[in-house]
């Protein structure tokens, strides 16, 4: 089955770019969106964005003027960028797999990675 | 954004219990809601999707209902595997969002 893995840095200084790469597996990358999710430690799950194999993107609001996200389709991997990062943004980062629709209402997650830790810290 | 805000936060219960999870949103989303259920240290796993669709491969105890701004999550009979944090999902606007979650802890 398909299966996902993030890997990047676990530690970024404050105001630098955050980069993770996603790697999914078991499966093609082409015809579903695929997202990136953050949770600080303890806390709940935010949203931060997603992008469809043809390079199309929708980002929150929240985060939108700070994140960047690519696709390379021949490699099947997917990429987060962050930039002017904060101590705010240090949290668990997941990537997962949406639906095949445009229409976010189908977008729930499912698989997921297995989430990598990132710290801002000088 | 729309709020979703889940009752209770936490929830103390025994093997074999019958639980309910509440999760209200701040405006109607129709059925476009998604339970999920974390483990320490692992990633999310979708339990429900479309409020009330049982994901394959998830035991047929859990069970979604609702719809407009209230809905619940409920597992007929806890097993050990079962005590997690749950979160729901809105899909229906843009952005979507979680809720806080509540943590099911055993008695």
């Amino acid at each position: 089955q398909v299966q996902l893995q993030e890997s990047g840095p676990g530690l970024v200084k404050p105001s630098e770019t955050l980069s993770l790469t996603c790697t999914v597996s078991g499966g093609s990358i082409s015809s579903y969106y695929w997202s990136w999710i953050r949770q600080p430690a303890g806390k709940g799950l935010e949203w931060i964005g997603r992008i469809y194999t043809s390079g199309s993107t929708n980002y929150n609001p929240s985060l939108k003027s700070r994140v960047t996200m690519s696709v390379d389709t021949s490699k099947n991997q997917f990429s987060l960028k962050l930039s002017s990062v904060t101590a705010a943004d240090t949290a668990v980062y997941y990537c997962a797999r949406g639906g095949q629709d445009y229409d976010l209402r189908y977008n729930w997650f499912d698989p997921w990675g297995q989430g990598t830790l990132v710290t801002v810290s000088s | 954004d729309i709020q979703l805000t889940q009752s209770p936060s936490f929830l103390s219960a025994s093997v074999g219990d019958r639980v309910t999870i509440t999760c209200r949103a701040s405006q109607g989303i129709s059925s476009y809601l998604a339970w999920y259920q974390q483990k320490p240290g692992k990633a999310p796993k979708l339990l429900i999707y479309a409020a009330s669709t049982l994901q394959s491969g998830v035991p047929s105890r859990f069970s979604g209902s609702g719809s407009g701004t209230e809905f619940t999550l409920t597992i007929s009979s806890l097993q050990p595997e079962d005590f997690a944090t749950y979160y729901c999902q809105q899909l229906n606007s843009y952005p979507q969002t979680f809720g806080q979650g509540t943590k099911l802890e055993i008695k």
